[in-house]
């Protein structure tokens, strides 16, 4: 595609639900990253795929959370139990192998009642 | 562990001054060093990369520099505009390979 897809844009759920967040990284980038974004905060690392490497999932802020990447290029991140605490915008970006420029999608504005 | 600081309030001036917005590291010594423009709403867009055998970069109006002696970069913008207004963010690629940001600046440019 042209550019970093992510949907859905929106996301509204309940105290306690599973969401699933999706993302659509440009086509032959081999990393993709995830981050989080509280509001007025800046970017928090969440996971690291890179190629057939393991990912790095040092950010990930509980074992409520997981991604994966299948194929090599579509990723999914997951929260199970979702809390409050986890409203947030949630990012995602592609680059080459030397992370020298990422290319942001427009997130998703996940949003717990 | 790295860290990344960035001044966290804002930063407001009149058009047609220079914007400098400052980026510093801790605990690391990274290979080179990148700014990242945020408007409201969207994803973080790149600006310029910067290597550390590198002591400046220019790209039309903007112009950054990389000290790895004082561990800081300062990303200027000449003669602003009210277009310019944004969250501005530094990058670096820390010890374990990934891409970590600041908490970034947010800019104002008044007419």
């Amino acid at each position: 595609g042209a550019g970093v897809s992510q949907s859905p844009s929106n996301k509204v759920t309940e105290k306690g639900k599973d969401v699933e967040l999706r993302c659509d990284p440009i086509s032959g980038h081999t990393a993709l990253y995830w981050y989080r974004q509280s509001l007025g905060q800046g970017l928090e690392f969440l996971i690291y795929f890179q190629g057939n490497s393991a990912p790095d999932k040092s950010g990930l802020p509980s074992d409520r959370f997981s991604a994966e990447r299948t194929g090599g290029s579509v990723s999914t991140l997951t929260i199970q139990r979702t809390q409050q605490e986890d409203s947030a915008v949630y990012l995602c970006a592609s680059t080459t192998s030397g992370n020298e420029k990422l290319f942001f999608g427009s997130g998703t504005q996940l949003s717990v009642l | 562990s790295q860290k990344i600081e960035q001044n966290s309030e804002a930063l407001n001036i009149q058009e047609g001054k220079t914007a400098t917005l400052t980026c510093n590291y801790t605990n690391y010594s990274p290979a080179y060093l990148q700014w990242y423009r945020q408007d409201p709403g969207r994803g973080p867009v790149f600006l310029l990369l910067i290597r550390e055998n590198e002591k400046e970069k220019r790209k039309e109006r903007l112009k950054v520099t990389f000290d790895t002696t004082l561990k800081q970069s300062l990303f200027h913008i000449t003669a602003s505009q009210p277009a310019d207004s944004a969250t501005y963010l530094c990058a670096l690629v820390n010890q374990g390979g990934k891409l970590i940001f600041g908490q970034g600046t947010e800019l104002s440019v008044k007419p």
